[in-house]
């Protein structure tokens, strides 16, 4: 069965330092994969997709993912965090039938 | 910019009345979804529309909840007797299915149903 797993339920970065949020799928098939951001009282936001070609995808926000078939691995980057990017952060892959499926979320915390 | 509205933001409602909830997804999109967010079980997909037409909604308790799309900018989800257990923050989303941009959702800002 199609699933998202995302290994950590909360991350606390220091504002400036670089960040990883970790995403594993399981999906048969060749996977479309996302990453959403909720902030506090609101709805998710797309930050990046992939489809296919380079497996290195740049999304909004200086927010980078490298999708690493080998692995079932689709990790979220970024240089340098800003106190703006403490959110909730969801990575899903895209099933048959335009489900998505989305994984529990990764809580982050930046501290000045 | 386009984005998707619902209403109410807010519903504070007593166990057994019956709760509608309403989305307008963008202009445009052919597929609307419905998800329920709770802390405990996450982002569950309860019912999603592809052209107006319910492709699959099994994630929702079909006793008590139900969706339409009454037409192509308006959706509905409403709770009938809503019960405690089901106070959460419910989305919706839309999409432009067959597009290119496969399946890209883009979200409303939630419901926050409380039922006491």
């Amino acid at each position: 069965a199609q699933s998202v797993t995302q290994p950590d339920i909360h991350i606390t970065v220091s504002e400036g330092a670089s960040l990883e949020l970790r995403c594993n799928y399981s999906y048969g098939a060749t996977p479309y994969l996302f990453w959403y951001v909720q902030s506090p009282g609101q709805g998710l936001q797309l930050l990046l997709k992939y489809f296919s070609g380079d497996t290195l995808v740049q999304g909004i926000k200086g927010f980078e993912a490298e999708f690493k078939r080998s692995q079932s691995s689709f990790n979220l980057r970024k240089p340098s965090v800003h106190w703006s990017d403490a959110a909730e952060y969801f990575c899903a892959v895209v099933t048959s039938y335009d489900k998505v499926i989305f994984g529990p979320g990764t809580s982050l915390s930046v501290i000045p | 910019d386009a984005r998707v509205t619902q209403t109410p933001r807010h519903k504070v409602t007593e166990m057994g009345q019956e709760v509608t909830m309403r989305c307008q997804p963008i202009l445009g999109h052919n597929t609307v979804f419905w998800y329920r967010q709770t802390m405990m079980q996450g982002l569950e997909l309860l019912a999603y529309f592809r052209n107006r037409a319910p492709l699959d909604d099994s994630g929702m308790p079909k006793d008590r909840f139900s969706a339409e799309m009454p037409d192509a900018t308006l959706a509905t989800l409403k709770i009938q007797p809503s019960e405690p257990r089901d106070s959460a923050v419910y989305f919706c989303a839309s999409g432009e299915s067959g597009s290119g941009n496969y399946n890209e959702q883009f979200f409303g800002p939630g419901t926050r149903l409380t039922v006491l």
